[in-house]
C-alpha cells in the first residue's frame, strides 16, 4: 500500500505565489524525500529530510518534517512557470521508497 | 542523470509473449530499483537489488522477475505479459550519502501491451 500521501492532488498558482504541498506517511521513516517529474521524463530528487531534522532549505525550497504527526510539507517560493510539474513525496526506509502519488502543479505566467 | 540508461525506451508486445527490460549504470552502485508508474498510482517498486545476485520483492512483484549478474546491469522480465503490465518502467540507483538513501533515475521505459 501507498506509505506517502500528497495533498492536495493539484494545485494551481500564479507565478511569483507560494506553492505549499503536504505528505503524510505511515509508519516509522529514515527520512523523508521530495521528487519533481516533468511530464514524460523521470524523477529528479529535490531535498531529502532525515527523521531527526524538522526543517530543511535548499534555495527556493524549504521542507518540515514532523514524525509525531508523520507529515511533510513541501513550500516553493516565489513559483517559476518553470516549477509546473509533478511533485512526489517519498517515504525512506531500509534502503526503499514509497512513493505518494503525486501533485500537479501548474504556475500560471 | 546519474549514468542511467535504460532500454528499450520504448515497447509494443502482444499479451502471452516474454519482454525484458533493462537497466544499465555506469557507476557501480550496489542499490538498484525497478518501479512502475501508473496514473493514480504515482511510482510502485516491483523488485530491487542489493548486489550482484542479490534481489528482493517489493510492493507488486508477482508477473515479474528480475536478475543482475554484474554489478551494472539490472534486468526486469515479464515472463508472459498481460495488458495490466501495461505501464511506465523507471529504474533507479541509490546513493547512499551519510547512510541516507536518495534515488536517481533513468529515463524510463513506456510498455504496451495489447
Amino acid at each position: 500500500s501507498q506509505q506517502g500521501e500528497e495533498d492536495p492532488q493539484a494545485l494551481s498558482i500564479q507565478e511569483g505565489e507560494n506553492a505549499t504541498m503536504n505528505c503524510s506517511y505511515k509508519t516509522s521513516i529514515n527520512n523523508l524525500q521530495w521528487y519533481r517529474q516533468n511530464s514524460g521524463r523521470g524523477l529528479v530528487h529535490l531535498i531529502l529530510i532525515r527523521s531527526n531534522e524538522r526543517e530543511k532549505h535548499s534555495g527556493r525550497l524549504r521542507v518540515t518534517l514532523d514524525t509525531s504527526k508523520k507529515s511533510s510539507s513541501l513550500l516553493i517560493t516565489a513559483s517559476r512557470a518553470a516549477d509546473t510539474a509533478s511533485y512526489f513525496c517519498a517515504a525512506g526506509a531500509n534502503s526503499k521508497l514509497t512513493f505518494g502519488k503525486g501533485i500537479t502543479l501548474s504556475v500560471r505566467p | 542523470d546519474a549514468g542511467i540508461t535504460q532500454s528499450p525506451r520504448h515497447k509494443v508486445t502482444e499479451t502471452g509473449t516474454p519482454v525484458t527490460l533493462r537497466c544499465h549504470q555506469t557507476e557501480n552502485h550496489r542499490y538498484m530499483y525497478w518501479y512502475r508508474q501508473d496514473p493514480g498510482h504515482g511510482l510502485r517498486l516491483i523488485h530491487y537489488s542489493y548486489g550482484v545476485k542479490d534481489t528482493d520483492k517489493g510492493e507488486v512483484s508477482d508477473g515479474y522477475s528480475v536478475s543482475r549478474s554484474k554489478t551494472e546491469d539490472f534486468l526486469l522480465t515479464l515472463e508472459s505479459a498481460t495488458s495490466s503490465q501495461t505501464s511506465v518502467y523507471f529504474c533507479a540507483i541509490s546513493r547512499p550519502g551519510q547512510g541516507f538513501d536518495e534515488q536517481f533515475f533513468g529515463p524510463g521505459t513506456r510498455l504496451t501491451v495489447l
